[in-house]
């Protein structure tokens, strides 16, 4: 199985950056998922680490060192509509996602 | 529109009723998950199938039986519901569950209230 942790939640002011830190411990771990959900709705894939460090895709970033079992995704230019929860998954080689409990981001003017 | 989808949105019931949720996918994907999301926001894999063939099944009560009639639906039927099974259940979907490698697609989710 896998234990995935991560803060409650993070407060931010727009066009601030935040990074959410995500440790694991896993049996199986093949790469670590971030996804973001906007209350009500689904969750959304942001990005994927299987290798280790940084992968940058526009204003979001995320890291991932195995041997320490952390990730981060990084926020940066942060905007009103970024205020959702973003969920840190680890995956095993079968696909099987397991999720942390969320950290919800409250981005204020 | 390509998409994850699930029928109903939302289904209030009586304890004890027997009720399916049902989930498509025109992605062409080979493998399908059904999740579970409490109140807390915990979001937990509950079954997965790939090609109409049960690959995971984590430790979920007998009365929830998923049935996948082709690779592109899965759906989920519960029997005799209780007020713990209330939470949204999401469907979601990706090209190959092996390799753990592959982007799933969420559904919109079914907000399933048990009275």
């Amino acid at each position: 199985g896998q234990n995935i942790d991560q803060p409650t939640e993070m407060t931010a002011t727009e066009g601030a950056i935040v990074q959410i830190n995500c440790t694991y411990q896993t049996s199986g771990f093949n790469g670590l998922f971030w996804y973001q959900q906007h209350a009500g709705e689904a969750p959304t894939f942001l990005s994927y680490n299987v290798l280790d460090g940084l992968e940058e895709k526009g204003r979001f970033s995320s890291f991932l060192s195995r041997s320490k079992g952390y990730s981060y995704l990084l926020l940066k230019e942060l905007q009103m509509k970024d205020s959702a929860s973003y969920l840190c998954a680890g995956t095993d080689s079968w696909g099987k996602l397991q999720f942390g409990a969320g950290t919800q981001v409250v981005v204020t003017p | 529109d390509t998409a994850v989808s699930q029928t109903p949105k939302y289904l209030v019931t009586q304890m004890g009723n027997d009720k399916s949720i049902k989930c498509e996918q025109n992605l062409g994907h080979d493998t399908m998950y059904w999740y579970k999301q409490d109140s807390k926001k915990f979001l937990k894999i509950m079954f997965s199938y790939n090609n109409k063939e049960l690959i995971i099944n984590e430790t979920v009560p007998n009365r929830f039986s998923p049935k996948s009639p082709d690779k592109a639906h899965l759906n989920l039927h519960i029997n005799s519901l209780e007020l713990g099974d209330s939470a949204v259940y999401f469907c979601a979907s990706s090209q190959v569950g092996a390799g753990g490698d592959n982007e799933q697609f969420f559904g919109p989710g079914t907000r399933l209230t048990v009275l």
